[in-house]
């Protein structure tokens, strides 16, 4: 059974960092490109990166570039994404997900919350 | 970036009727490749994370009841639910996965009439 969780959200203040983490088990995680998909309390999905099988090639919208990182550790079978210079519309949910779209797996997602 | 715009954003329909949501791309979604339309739906329940339901415009994901379809070309897609049921209740959302920035469409509440 594919399962993917993620941990590392919370409180967090305008500026400051976070680094979320996401464990998947249930598949062979190196052969798939992962996405981190966000969601806006109240709001529509948002695509915030993603990353491909070996890690070599992210892939980020141009409002993100620069303050998300993405990264993978395929001997842990656990995708990252560290998250700089938070602003309050960074606020939250944060869900990882299986594939760069047609995104077939996905985790219950993580609370970031970014006020002062 | 490509936009997509799904209609109408709010939808109420009777429990066994036909619900139709729309999703249109500012630009094509044809990868010449495969010769597939890069187009993907998506159910969204209360408190829950999404959902694939259907993706290359009309292939129904695995497990997805036949009620469920999709359908369209060039810039123009459509999901049809043929027969509501009242666990079909949630936001359905539309995805362009043909490049990046990968985006969704805004969403449609769909509720029982």
């Amino acid at each position: 059974e594919v399962q993917l969780v993620e941990s590392g959200g919370g409180l967090v203040q305008p500026g400051g960092s976070l680094r979320l983490s996401c464990a998947a088990s249930g598949f062979t995680f190196s052969n798939y490109d992962m996405s981190w998909v966000r969601q806006a309390p109240g709001k529509g999905l948002e695509w915030v990166s993603s990353i491909s099988p070996s890690g070599g090639s992210t892939y980020y919208p141009d409002s993100l570039r620069g303050r998300f990182t993405i990264s993978r550790d395929n001997s842990k079978n656990t995708l990252y994404l560290q998250m700089n210079s938070l602003r309050a519309e960074d606020t939250a949910v944060y869900y990882c997900a299986k594939e760069r779209g047609k995104n077939d797996y996905w985790g219950q997602g993580t609370l970031v919350t970014v006020s002062s | 970036d490509i936009v997509m715009t799904q209609s109408p954003d709010s939808l109420a329909v009777s429990l066994g009727e036909r619900a139709t949501i729309n999703c249109k791309s500012s630009q094509s979604i044809l990868y010449s490749f495969d010769n597939k339309n890069h187009l993907a739906w998506y159910q969204q329940k209360a408190g829950q994370p999404p959902k694939l339901l259907i993706y290359w415009t009309s292939t129904r994901e695995s497990g997805v009841p036949d009620r469920f379809s999709g359908s369209g070309s060039g810039t123009d897609f459509t999901l049809t639910i043929s027969s509501l049921q009242a666990e079909d209740v949630a936001v359905y959302y539309c995805q362009q996965c043909y490049t990046t920035p990968i985006t969704f469409g805004q969403g449609t509440r769909l509720e029982i009439k």
